[in-house]
């Protein structure tokens, strides 16, 4: 049973430059959420689809947008880069009652 | 959701238990205590999570207090994989964004 899947592994891009990420949920979870988490720092909630609609979304700017797909897969896009966008970005899948999330490995992005 | 309190870091020696404390005076009846761990760049791991009642399954134990103000999570037996950084979550069970705080940094030594 494949856990929460995440791609790219790595990525590296200029400010100014469009970047999306990509999550697989967990078998069986039609819920995903993103996180990014800044070197020494605990994740931040970015937002939560559900049913293809964003259901939650924490105090992010509007350059940060997402997807969610019929097969319940999810993007994750950040607009205009900043160099203060590179971080951990984490997606973690979940069942419909929102009840325990679990993580992928999560995608290393660096902005230069 | 209820805010936790957490030591920032722990030393504990491999093949002992390893206790790790969270504080949450302000939790509601409706609120679960999660936790999670971190090790180094990988995502995080659900370890356990419980109400009221003390949990245990293959990863650990979970002690809440009779008030619910406090909770230790028990690593029986610490291995050196077992050095990452322990996040202690209050959150009600239908509710969406985990609200992550510092942790504890726990360090196993041989």
């Amino acid at each position: 049973d494949a856990g929460v899947t995440q791609s790219p592994t790595h990525l590296i891009k200029t400010r100014g430059q469009q970047v999306t990420l990509r999550c697989s949920p967990k078998s069986g979870h039609d819920t995903v959420s993103w996180y990014q988490q800044a070197l020494g720092q605990g994740p931040q909630f970015i937002f939560q689809y559900y049913e293809e609609e964003e259901r939650q979304r924490g105090n992010f700017p509007d350059r940060f947008s997402g997807h969610q797909f019929p097969n319940y897969s999810s993007e994750l896009n950040v607009n205009a880069l900043l160099l203060g966008d590179s971080a951990l970005y984490l997606c973690a899948s979940s069942g419909t009652r929102g009840d325990t999330q679990y993580f992928g490995p999560g995608t290393r992005l660096t902005v230069l | 959701d209820a805010k936790t309190t957490q030591p920032p870091s722990m030393d504990c020696a491999e093949g002992r238990a390893a206790n790790l404390p969270c504080n949450h005076s302000t939790i509601s009846g409706n609120e679960y205590v999660y936790w999670y761990r971190q090790i180094h760049s990988q995502g995080p791991q659900y370890i356990i999570h419980g109400l009221k009642n003390n949990k245990t399954n293959e990863m650990a134990s979970l002690i809440i207090t009779e008030d619910r103000k406090s909770s230790t999570l028990i690593l029986p037996h610490a291995t050196l994989r077992d050095t990452a950084v322990y996040y202690c979550i209050v959150r009600v069970n239908s509710g969406y964004a985990l609200n992550f705080g510092k942790g504890t940094s726990l360090l196993v030594t041989p």
